[in-house]
């Protein structure tokens, strides 16, 4: 069974902190994907990372694939309160079906 | 103009009771999924269908019986409504069942009384 596993699940920090959230597995995943949710809605996506050591940025978000494709981070420079919400990592599962299986989920609330 | 729309948003109906969620996609897409968010946030499958084509169908009650009139369509029925199926439940679609971005709808609140 594949597995996510995500840490923290829960983090409340000032505004203006730097914060990173783990995704690590002992399988390997062919793509990584980031969501975020907000209260009331679906999960969005943010980004997908695909090969080993890939890094990506969007603004103030780094996303990192390890080089074994088995782990993810996410880190957030200067969190402002703007990011507060549920942050879910996902990654598909080797046979080709569909199937996203989803990490628990970190809650970020970042206080101004 | 929503890409992913389900009904009703919330739910709110005695144990035993059947109920049905509906789901619409409007993007073209050919995989839908039903996933069911429990009271800890954890999102889990529940079933997929592609182009009608029923492709997932996890460990799921069969008191849950999904159905696809057509791959812009894929709705949920539940019999029987127990207290343990009060969660939030999530459709999403993507543009074919590899490994595509998912696009969810804002989910449909179930409590059971």
């Amino acid at each position: 069974t594949q597995l996510l596993e995500q840490s923290p699940q829960f983090l409340s920090i000032q505004e203006g902190e730097n914060l990173t959230v783990y995704c690590n597995s002992s399988s390997v995943f062919s793509s990584l994907q980031w969501y975020r949710q907000e209260p009331g809605e679906g999960p969005v996506l943010l980004v997908t990372v695909v090969t080993g050591g890939e890094v990506k940025k969007l603004k103030r978000l780094t996303f990192q694939f390890g080089d074994a494709r088995k782990d993810s981070s996410l880190h957030i420079t200067a969190a402002q309160p703007g990011d507060t919400g549920l942050y879910l990592c996902a990654g598909y599962s080797r046979s080709n079906t569909g199937k996203l299986i989803f990490g628990q989920g970190t809650t970020l609330q970042v206080k101004p | 103009d929503t890409a992913v729309s389900q009904t009703p948003k919330y739910l709110v109906t005695q144990m035993g009771n059947d109920k049905s969620i509906k789901c619409e996609q409007n993007l073209g897409h050919d995989t839908m999924y039903w996933y069911k968010q429990d009271s800890k946030k954890f999102l889990k499958i529940m079933f997929s269908y592609n182009n009608k084509e029923l492709i997932i169908n996890e460990t799921v009650p069969n008191r849950f019986s999904p159905k696809s009139p057509d791959k812009a369509h894929l709705n949920l029925h539940i019999n029987s409504l127990e207290l343990g199926d009060s969660a939030v439940y999530f459709c999403a679609s993507s543009q074919n069942r590899g490994f595509q971005p998912q696009h969810f709808g804002d989910g449909t609140r179930l409590s059971i009384l």
